[in-house]
């Protein structure tokens, strides 16, 4: 079983439509999540930590769940640009490297 | 620009060869990471450095996979007698002790194996 899951997607949403992805991960003693978002042919990039008691960073809106080991993004409004790989990122507490799910393509349509 | 370089940006070799990738980090960051990434896939963990000090490694990373990071700059990653199943995007980040999460990562290495 893979550490971080995620839906491969393609999630194909019109401009301005709701869409959330999920992802689960495996290790109890993981404590820090994030989600990276990585445009085609090029380098991941940091969107936003992932706080327990949830949090939003313009029309994008982190949870997570502990209990369920999930943790999920929202985006809103979608926009043209938004169209990327969304990396779900689990850090254990006892290790330095932060762990990559496979990520979730996301393709906005005007 | 004072972003991650890494140098070459592609490689191309024949297997059985040795090949060398090269890392400049951000310039005050003391936390060092190599990834590997093929298609479709996440990034997967190498080996991670905080200033000279190569203080996690990948056990899926085999015996021909070495990565020094001398005086706490710049790292080289050595990949000896290449395989076909090396054949990936390798990716350096660096970052800072905190914010926790933050890594910075350079445009990545392309190695192909024939």
């Amino acid at each position: 079983r893979k550490e971080v899951e995620q839906d491969p997607g393609p999630f194909n949403v019109p401009e301005g439509a709701t869409v959330a992805f999920n992802c689960t991960y495996s290790n109890s003693a993981s404590q820090s999540f994030f989600w990276y978002r990585q445009d085609c042919r090029k380098e991941p990039k940091l969107l936003m930590s992932v706080y327990s008691s949830g949090n939003e960073d313009g029309r994008f809106t982190a949870q997570l769940n502990r209990a369920s080991q999930y943790i999920s993004l929202l985006i809103r409004d979608s926009k043209l640009s938004d169209s990327a790989t969304y990396l779900c990122v689990v850090k254990v507490d006892s290790s330095y490297k932060l762990i990559f799910g496979s990520g979730t393509r996301l393709l906005v349509r005007p | 620009d004072t972003g991650v370089s890494q140098n070459p940006r592609h490689k191309i070799t024949k297997r059985g060869q040795n090949v060398t990738f090269r890392c400049d980090p951000i310039s005050e960051h003391n936390r060092l990471y190599w990834y590997r990434q093929t298609l479709g896939q996440g990034p997967e963990f190498l080996t991670y450095f905080q200033n000279e000090a190569q203080l996690e490694k990948s056990r899926l990373l085999s015996d021909r996979f070495s990565a020094e990071r001398p005086k706490g700059s710049f790292s080289t990653l050595e990949i000896q007698r290449t395989e076909q199943g090396d054949s990936a995007m390798y990716l350096c980040a660096s970052s800072l002790v905190l914010p926790i999460g933050e890594l910075f990562f350079g445009e990545g290495s392309r190695l192909t194996v024939l």
